[in-house]
């Protein structure tokens, strides 16, 4: 069985700019969280999908980030702009409920310069 | 919210020692895992444990509820145990993981 894969597991670029990153969940998980680690800090929730309605999304900083997950399948965590602050680690985790086990991807690593 | 410490932050051992985590959490909690962040960066998980104890292999992690901690004990360390270990609880809604900062852990050959 496949585990969570992240899209791409590197990406730089410059303030002001926009990127999209992907993660697909493991197959039949409903459940999908994006977290993020910046800067040696904690790793904080970013949000929740149930499917492709979001559950919780408390943790998304500001409204420069927008996550999507149509068809409840695969998500995208969209920033835009950029800011140098966003530099860091994106993992995407899944779960099949909630409350349960979640299995994290391996992440993207988001540099802004 | 929640809020879960871990200890010691830093750990350095010599290859063949055994070694324990701590993690305290502030609140009762439904859900508790363990990961292992490898020097990739990836989250490995090592235990689901709500609540009991739970062994693989050299591993083996004690959670007590009650008393609102878990233990993650390392015996007969290896080099590649290197990494940071992080302890995540659910939040109250049991909609998201809340992590501690970790414990990084260095072992030596």
């Amino acid at each position: 069985e496949a585990g969570v894969t992240q899209f791409p597991s590197h990406s730089v670029i410059e303030k002001g700019q926009t990127v999209t990153l992907r993660c697909d969940p493991i197959s039949g998980h409903d459940n999908l969280y994006w977290y993020r680690r910046v800067m040696g800090k904690e790793i904080k929730f970013l949000l929740h999908f149930v499917k492709e309605s979001k559950q919780d999304e408390s943790g998304m900083p500001n409204n420069r980030f927008l996550a999507e997950r149509t068809g409840g399948t695969y998500s995208t965590l969209k920033v835009q702009p950029a800011e140098l602050e966003d530099s860091g680690v994106y993992f995407c985790a899944s779960s099949q409920g909630g409350g349960l086990e979640q299995y994290f991807g391996p992440g993207t690593r988001l540099t802004v310069t | 919210g929640i809020q879960v410490e871990q200890s010691p932050p830093d750990l350095i051992l010599q290859e063949g020692a055994n070694s324990t985590l701590r993690c305290n959490f502030s609140d009762s909690v439904n859900n508790l895992q363990w990961f292992h962040q490898n020097p990739w960066g990836q989250l490995i998980n090592l235990f689901y444990i709500p609540s009991g104890t739970k062994q693989n292999g050299r591993l083996s992690a004690t959670t007590v509820a009650t008393e609102r901690y878990s233990l993650l004990y390392i015996s007969s360390s290896q080099t590649t145990d290197s990494g940071v270990y992080f302890c995540a609880v659910y939040n109250q809604a049991g909609t998201a993981l809340i992590f501690g900062k970790g414990t990084t852990l260095s072992v030596s050959s």
